[in-house]
């Protein structure tokens, strides 16, 4: 399963565009690229995943680079709800085991 | 209509007790897991079961041992409670077994004195 880094934290000014970098540099060929988010006091909510095409959805757009080394979350009008820790994981591997690492806390300002 | 959901959502017990959480899903699921989030807000997989069948045991402590009556319910039995057991318990489930987003319930907080 692919090791992914991200940055500790994060701030983004409401209304605005928040964009999250992840790094996957191990991740391997069959494994997607998963987003999740957790609100605090809430379980993890699933947000968006993709292999190699960039993805919409109503929640978020993703943008996986060609060499699939990394990608970034995009939350196109970021509210105060958004505020959460977000985890890029890799998934799909040989194990098969959705692994959380870190994360990013987004702090959404008003 | 919760699509997983975890009972109790607190429990504070005191070391040496024996007890269970439930969880159930309402989505059809044919796969269910547990995950600890600790202190430190490390999310850890413990187990997944799929159609009532256990495929991920991730050396988890002989004293946690999941059950699985049907595919709709995993619960989670721990013996002899200690006090790193304190953590939130998240119980979750997807479709199928590979690459299928996971939706999570609310999590049980146990804390153990």
């Amino acid at each position: 399963d692919a090791k992914t880094t991200q940055p500790p934290s994060m701030d983004c000014a409401e209304g605005r565009a928040a964009n999250l970098p992840c790094n996957h540099s191990t991740i391997s060929g069959n494994e997607y690229v998963y987003w999740y988010r957790q609100i605090h006091s809430q379980g993890p909510q699933y947000i968006i995943h993709g292999l190699k095409n960039n993805e919409t959805n109503e929640m978020a757009s993703l943008i996986i680079t060609e060499d699939r080394k990394s990608s970034t979350l995009i939350l196109p009008h970021a509210t105060l709800r958004d505020t959460a820790v977000y985890y890029c994981l890799g998934y799909g591997g040989a194990t098969n085991k959705l692994i959380f690492g870190t994360g990013t806390l987004l702090a959404v300002q008003p | 209509d919760t699509a997983v959901s975890q009972t109790p959502k607190y429990l504070v017990t005191q070391m040496g007790n024996d007890k269970s959480i439930k969880c159930e899903q309402n989505l059809g699921h044919d796969t269910m897991y547990w995950y600890k989030q600790d202190s430190k807000k490390f999310l850890k997989i413990m187990f997944s079961y799929n159609n009532k069948e256990l495929i991920i045991n991730e050396t988890v402590p002989n004293r946690f041992s999941p059950k699985s009556p049907d595919k709709a319910h995993l619960n989670l039995h721990i013996n002899s409670l200690e006090l790193g057991d304190s953590a939130v318990y998240f119980c979750a489930s997807s479709p199928i077994h590979e690459k299928s987003p996971l939706h999570f319930g609310n999590g049980t907080r146990l804390t153990v004195t």
